[in-house]
């Protein structure tokens, strides 16, 4: 399984580009990697899943080099209420392999 | 879609007793996940079904705990007898994907053993 590893917390302000990084270093070949976000007494969401390059939506970015060692989830303009937990899991498509959380960043958003 | 249901929201019990969770997936999906989440450990994968059939319980802590799957729309995670260490927060998930690209996860049931 790859592991992931992302920063514990981070803080921002309202209206900032917040970047969170998740290092994936193991990455196999028909590895996805996929973020969910969690608020306080729920369970977590999906947000974005990716394969390489560049995806975006109407929540997030994700941006993967080349590599595939690493990717960024990329929340644009953030607001009091992106104020959550933000977890990177690296998923093998199709695949019976346990879906592993790991820590997650909290991200505190301030006004 | 009405999404992942899960009861009861909270339970609070007296250790010894039987706990059971109830899980009702969202129509259509073929995997379905329970997970348990505390400070201490993070969110923890306990078993994962696909079709109805127990792909991998390697997650379940103990034979305390037990799950079923009895058909498509059903799923129940049981502690017996509940401990004090098993207060949790315990989700059930499910998936259109087999391995779960995507997982929807319920509101959680809240257990406090005491």
């Amino acid at each position: 399984l790859a592991k992931t590893t992302q920063p514990i917390s981070m803080d921002s302000y309202e209206g900032q580009e917040v970047n969170i990084t998740c290092s994936h270093n193991n990455i196999a070949t028909n590895d996805y990697i996929t973020w969910y976000q969690q608020f306080p007494s729920q369970g977590p969401r999906f947000i974005i899943q990716g394969y390489k390059t560049k995806v975006t939506n109407e929540v997030a970015s994700l941006f993967i080099p080349a590599d595939r060692k690493s990717s960024t989830l990329s929340l644009p303009r953030v607001s009091l209420s992106d104020t959550a937990v933000y977890y990177c899991l690296v998923v093998l498509s199709g695949s019976a392999r346990q879906l592993t959380f790991g820590s997650g960043t909290q991200l505190t958003v301030l006004p | 879609d009405a999404g992942v249901i899960q009861s009861p929201r909270h339970e609070v019990t007296e250790m010894g007793q039987e706990v059971t969770l109830r899980c009702k997936p969202i129509s259509g999906h073929n995997s379905l996940f329970w997970y348990r989440q505390t400070m201490m450990r993070g969110l923890e994968l306990l078993i994962y079904f696909n079709n109805n059939v127990p792909i991998d319980d390697s997650g379940m802590p103990e034979d305390r705990f037990s799950a079923k799957m009895p058909n498509a729309s059903f799923s129940t995670l049981k502690i017996q007898p509940s401990e004090p260490r098993d207060s949790a927060v315990y989700f059930c998930a499910s998936s259109p994907d087999y391995g779960g690209n995507t997982i929807y996860f319920g509101e959680g049931s809240w257990l406090t053993v005491v």
